[in-house]
């Protein structure tokens, strides 16, 4: 079955400190992954997207992310954290069953320290 | 301007009442969606729709349902066979369910609490 994996609930990390927010996938083809953000109260935001080609993806607010095939990994990644970043981070698989749904992770909660 | 907008942002309900939580987009996109999220557990997948007069049944559907009958709209009932209704819930739209890796849009939530 397809899953996605965020190991970490909690993240803290020092304003301009870089910043690696860790996701796995569960997924038996070429997966579709995505990542998202989301302020409190708010709905979601996409960051980046994944569908095939270079492996490393650049997105917005300075974000990027890195599919890596062998470990089954999409980790997003930013060199320099500002305090507006604090929020909660989902990384979601494009799955095929009839159609193409999108399967979520449990998502992390980004604190920025000032 | 485009978007998904949802109503109310917030709502309350009497327990044993239904409730129904409004949904339109004007994207002119065939699909959307509705999630439940609860803390810690991301978001799941209540119901979908693939295209006007059609809606399939996610992964927590029971207590909840829907109507397809516009385009632009995609209204949820919470009933009062759901036994934990208490959440947030988001609707999502996308151009279609049938392109590989198609990109959801999400509106900004309706948070139901049940007194």
């Amino acid at each position: 079955a397809q899953s996605v994996t965020q190991p970490d609930i909690h993240i803290t990390v020092s304003e301009g400190a870089s910043l690696e927010l860790r996701c796995n996938y569960s997924y038996g083809a070429t997966p579709y992954l995505f990542w998202y953000v989301q302020s409190p109260g708010q709905g979601l935001q996409l960051l980046l997207k994944y569908f095939s080609g270079d492996t490393l993806v650049q997105g917005i607010k300075g974000f990027e992310a890195e599919f890596k095939r062998s470990q089954s990994s999409f980790n997003l990644r930013k060199p320099s954290v500002h305090w507006s970043d604090a929020a909660e981070y989902f990384c979601a698989v494009g799955a095929k069953d009839s159609s193409y749904k999108l399967i979520f992770g449990s998502g992390t909660r980004l604190l920025v320290r000032p | 301007d485009g978007g998904i907008t949802q109503s109310p942002k917030y709502l309350f309900r009497k327990e044993g009442q239904n409730v129904t939580l409004s949904c339109e987009q004007n994207l002119n996109h065939d699909a959307m969606y509705w999630y439940r999220q609860d803390p810690g557990q991301g978001l799941r997948l209540i119901y979908y729709s693939q295209i006007v007069n059609d809606f399939q049944k996610g992964d927590i559907a029971e207590g909840y349902s829907v109507s397809r009958e516009k385009k632009e709209s995609f209204p949820l009932t919470v009933t009062s066979a759901q036994k934990n209704p208490t959440a947030f819930y988001l609707c999502a739209s996308s151009i279609s369910t049938r392109l590989a890796g198609n990109q959801q849009f999400f509106g900004p939530g309706t948070r139901l609490t049940v007194l």
